[in-house]
């Protein structure tokens, strides 16, 4: 069983489309997290959830927003999209003082 | 603005020898410390975690933390041609231990072990 997978692992669509990244936890974390890793290779985070709340939102767009239905799912929804979106987004989930396990990644190509 | 800075490389070195990969962090608060590796085209994958000051081996691998510098180090003895990978440092704030605060990365020393 994967611990942390997210769906889909590549994603090619043009701009100004909307598109949705799953992601789902089977370890019991209570954290969540979403993940940015532009083309060099910088690993920024975008979003964490704890027990379905928001902790933290970094600065980016608003044009992204994360849905978590329950504490083993962080979605991640992404409006009007933009060349500049492309990147690798990792999902990840933690407990305390464990460290985090990332899901494999998902490739976003914007056209 | 947390900040975790690494020199980027490529560090080479030979098969069996040490590597020796550094780390420094801005934020005086920070109470814990990652080290990931991360093959090209996968994600990142845990090595080792250290929270007090001094070093942590497991296996191969020794982390060394000093608060005071603000200076975090991962030494990974007899290299093998597998460990060549990017490597990412991590650094977590006072009330997380990596877990609601969420963790600032650097952007990785990449490791090349030469056969």
């Amino acid at each position: 069983d994967t611990a942390v997978s997210q769906t889909p692992k590549y994603l090619v669509t043009q701009m100004g489309n909307d598109k949705s990244i799953k992601c789902e936890q089977n370890l019991g974390h209570d954290t969540m997290y979403w993940y940015k890793q532009d083309s060099k290779k910088f690993l920024k985070i975008m979003f964490s959830y704890n027990n379905k709340e928001l902790i933290i939102n970094e600065t980016v767009p608003n044009r992204f927003s994360p849905k978590s239905p329950d504490k083993a799912h962080l979605n991640l929804h992404i409006n009007s999209l933009e060349l500049g979106d492309s990147a690798v987004y990792f999902c990840a989930s933690s407990q305390w003082s464990s460290g985090y396990t990332f899901g494999s990644g998902t490739r976003l190509t914007v056209v | 603005q947390k900040e975790v800075e690494q020199n980027s490389g490529p560090l080479s070195v030979p098969e069996g020898a040490i590597a020796s990969l550094n780390c420094t962090y801005s934020d005086r608060g920070s109470q814990s410390f990652f080290w990931y590796r991360q093959y090209s085209g996968k994600s990142p994958e845990l090595i080792m975690f250290i929270y007090s000051n001094g070093d942590k081996e497991d296996g191969r691998f020794t982390a060394q933390l000093n608060k005071a510098s603000q200076y975090v180090s991962l030494l990974i003895r007899d290299s093998q041609p597998s460990d060549s990978a990017t490597y990412l440092c991590a650094v977590g704030g006072a009330r997380s231990g990596g877990g609601a605060d969420g963790l600032t990365f650097g952007k990785g020393t990449h490791l090349i072990i030469q056969p």
